[in-house]
Order: structure tokens, then C-alpha cells, then sequence
């Protein structure tokens, strides 16, 4: 079966800080490795990434993907109250390619 | 550009009525897929589809769920016989179609949040 798992649940930290969340994962025909923010909404896109070594960067956040360790990271940098959220982490694979995989999710609380 | 909307936001059923829930796909995008978020637990992939097309619907429950994308109209998600064990909310995605070269990232509406009562 199908595997996401994030580390860790939960994370508290101070404006300023730097983050790192952590992804492993087990996908059958896998294909990419997605990062997700969700507030009290939607999932909103974060990254997506189907290479090894190949760092996606978007303002103070980065993420990059090792396809033989089977593992990705996120960070945020210089964190800020509003991005406290669930970052979630979701590989697509399987049969039909379409399909999301989604880990627990981390929490993240960032305090002024 | 209107993302992907679904309705209604919020659903109130009694047990055994049925739910319907609706989703639009972003403009452009022709691929859908349903996944349902139960308290506490994470996202679980139910069911994907393109028009006309059951593409993949191994995480559908066997019985009551049924899902449809028509050719015209919005993507459909049905339960019948409510059951309290179905309140959750329910995301709708939507991608461009996959293996294309194009971009193929899902991006989910709002979420309908069904209580069964």
C-alpha cells in the first residue's frame, strides 16, 4: 500500500525561525512529490517536484526531492505568523497517475 | 481565472438521505478527483475522472458512493443513505490532463463539509 509519512506533527517556533519539514515516502509508479499549505480552506499548490537534487525555491520557501532515499524536505525561512498552517506533502503514483498519496500533515504555529 | 468551486460549502443531512456534492474544474482543466478529509485524519484519495471516464475510483467505497463527470455540467459526488461515519469534508481537484508535458499539479476547491445528523 501506498505510504506518505511527515515529520514532525507538529512544530512551534518563534518569528524568524527557519523550518524544516520532512517527507518519506512509498509509491508504487511514482511520479511526483507535491507540497500543500491548508488553512481553514483548500489545499493551496505549493511545489511540485519529479527530479532529484533540483532545489524549487518561492520567495522564503524552498523544497527539494531525493528519489533514492525516497525522501523530500520544505523549508521556510525567516518564518512569519502567517505562515502558520498544515503543510502537506502527497506523492502521485500508482495505476493511474492521477492518484494523491497524502501524508498526516505538520503543523506548524508560528508565535510573534 | 476562477479556481475550482465546489457547492454547496456546507451540507446538513438526517441519516438515509442521500448527498450530493458539486465541483466546477478550473477553466482549461479537463481532469477531476475527489478526495475526503475525516476529523483528525488526512487526506484520502476517493476517486478520479474525466469527462464521461471513471479514470481510477479504487478509493471509493463499495456501496452508496458514486461519482460522475458529464460532459456538460460539473463533477458530481453522490452518497446515498447517509450514514453519521460520512461526515467529513470532501475536496474536489482539478488538473490538466496528465502525461501531456503540460503542468499536471491538482488544485482543490473549498471543500463541501457534510454533518449527517
Amino acid at each position: 500500500e501506498d505510504k506518505v509519512v511527515q515529520s514532525p506533527l507538529s512544530l512551534v517556533v518563534h518569528e524568524g525561525d527557519t523550518v524544516t519539514l520532512n517527507c518519506s515516502y512509498e509509491v508504487t509508479n511514482f511520479r511526483s512529490l507535491l507540497w500543500y499549505k491548508q488553512e481553514k480552506k483548500a489545499p493551496t499548490f505549493l511545489f511540485m517536484l519529479t527530479s532529484s537534487g533540483i532545489e524549487k525555491k518561492s520567495g522564503r520557501l524552498s523544497s527539494i526531492l531525493d528519489k533514492k532515499e525516497l525522501f523530500s524536505i520544505l523549508n521556510i525561512t525567516a518564518t512569519q505568523t502567517g505562515d502558520s498552517a498544515i503543510y502537506l506533502c502527497a506523492s502521485a503514483g500508482g495505476t493511474s497517475y492521477g492518484k494523491l498519496t497524502f501524508g498526516q500533515g505538520t503543523i506548524l504555529t508560528v508565535h510573534p | 481565472n476562477a479556481g475550482v468551486m465546489q457547492n454547496p460549502r456546507h451540507l446538513v443531512r438526517r441519516r438515509g438521505q442521500e448527498a450530493r456534492l458539486r465541483c466546477s474544474p478550473m477553466k482549461g482543466h479537463s481532469h477531476v478527483y475527489w478526495y475526503r478529509q475525516l476529523p483528525e485524519e488526512g487526506l484520502k484519495f476517493m476517486v478520479y475522472l474525466q469527462k464521461e471516464n471513471i479514470i481510477d475510483e479504487s478509493g471509493m467505497p463499495k456501496e452508496r458512493f458514486s461519482a460522475e463527470f458529464p460532459k456538460e455540467g460539473p463533477s458530481i459526488l453522490r452518497i446515498q443513505q447517509v450514514v453519521r461515519g460520512d461526515s467529513a469534508a470532501y475536496f474536489c481537484a482539478s488538473s490538466e490532463p496528465l502525461g501531456t508535458g503540460g503542468r499536471y499539479e491538482q488544485y482543490f476547491g473549498p471543500g463541501t463539509r457534510l454533518t449527517v445528523t
